[in-house]
């Protein structure tokens, strides 16, 4: 069965810190997502990654950063979060074609105090 | 860039009644649509796509959705729907040649089946 674990479920963090998301897939996908999903927004990308060590900007990077340091696993960073970065974070993986289904993991609700 | 219009915010309907969620996109390439389905505190997972070939698609769980190229729709459709079907359905499109397109979203519908 595919699967995107990310590692938290809930996480709450104070204004300023440093945060890290996690995600890893174990479908061998080139693709690796990051979005953002807030309500009445939708699913907003923040980052992508087609390829280790590659990344391109989604709609909204402003606020963070990615690491894809090894295939299956894609790394979200909010270098001082901030209240208005409190959402749910998704993460997702494909394979690399424009046709390929998006496998999601679980989301990580983040709350900044 | 392509982008995704989900006519409905929210839908309510009654139990075993016929249900339609619209969804628009804009694109200037050859498009390849989806609509997926996110239940409460779940992530989301695949209902069907338009790769090419038939504008007809059928999906998982009874849904199926009909591509319209003239008028630019991807209409997802339930003859029945059931209590179990309330979730938030989201409208996808992904464009181009290449591998690294991205996927974009639109706002999604909630769908509300009541008894």
């Amino acid at each position: 069965d595919v699967k995107v674990t990310q590692s938290s479920r809930y996480l709450v963090k104070r204004t300023g810190e440093k945060v890290f998301l996690e995600c890893v897939q174990d479908m061998d996908h080139e693709n690796m997502f990051w979005y953002r999903q807030d309500p009445g927004l939708g699913l907003r990308l923040i980052y992508f990654s087609y390829d280790v060590k590659m990344k391109e900007k989604g709609d909204i990077p402003e606020g963070y950063s990615v690491s894809r340091e090894k295939k299956e696993r894609f790394s979200l960073i909010l270098e001082s979060a901030s209240t208005n970065q409190t959402s749910m974070y998704l993460c997702a993986s494909s394979l690399y074609s424009p046709w390929g289904e998006a496998f999601f993991g679980q989301g990580t609700r983040l709350t900044v105090v | 860039a392509q982008s995704v219009t989900q006519l409905d915010s929210q839908v309510p309907v009654f139990e075993e009644a016929p249900v339609e969620l619209r969804c628009n996109y804009s694109s200037s390439v050859s498009v390849y649509l989806f609509w997926y389905v996110q239940y409460p505190n779940q992530g989301l997972q695949l209902l069907l796509k338009y790769l090419s070939g038939s504008t007809l698609v059928k999906g998982i769980n009874g849904f199926e959705a009909e591509f319209n190229k003239s008028q630019t729709s991807f209409h997802l459709r339930k003859p029945s729907v059931h209590i179990s079907d309330t979730a938030e359905y989201f409208c996808a499109v992904s464009a181009g040649q290449g591998g690294s397109e991205k996927l974009v979203f639109g706002k999604g519908t909630k769908l509300t089946v009541n008894p």
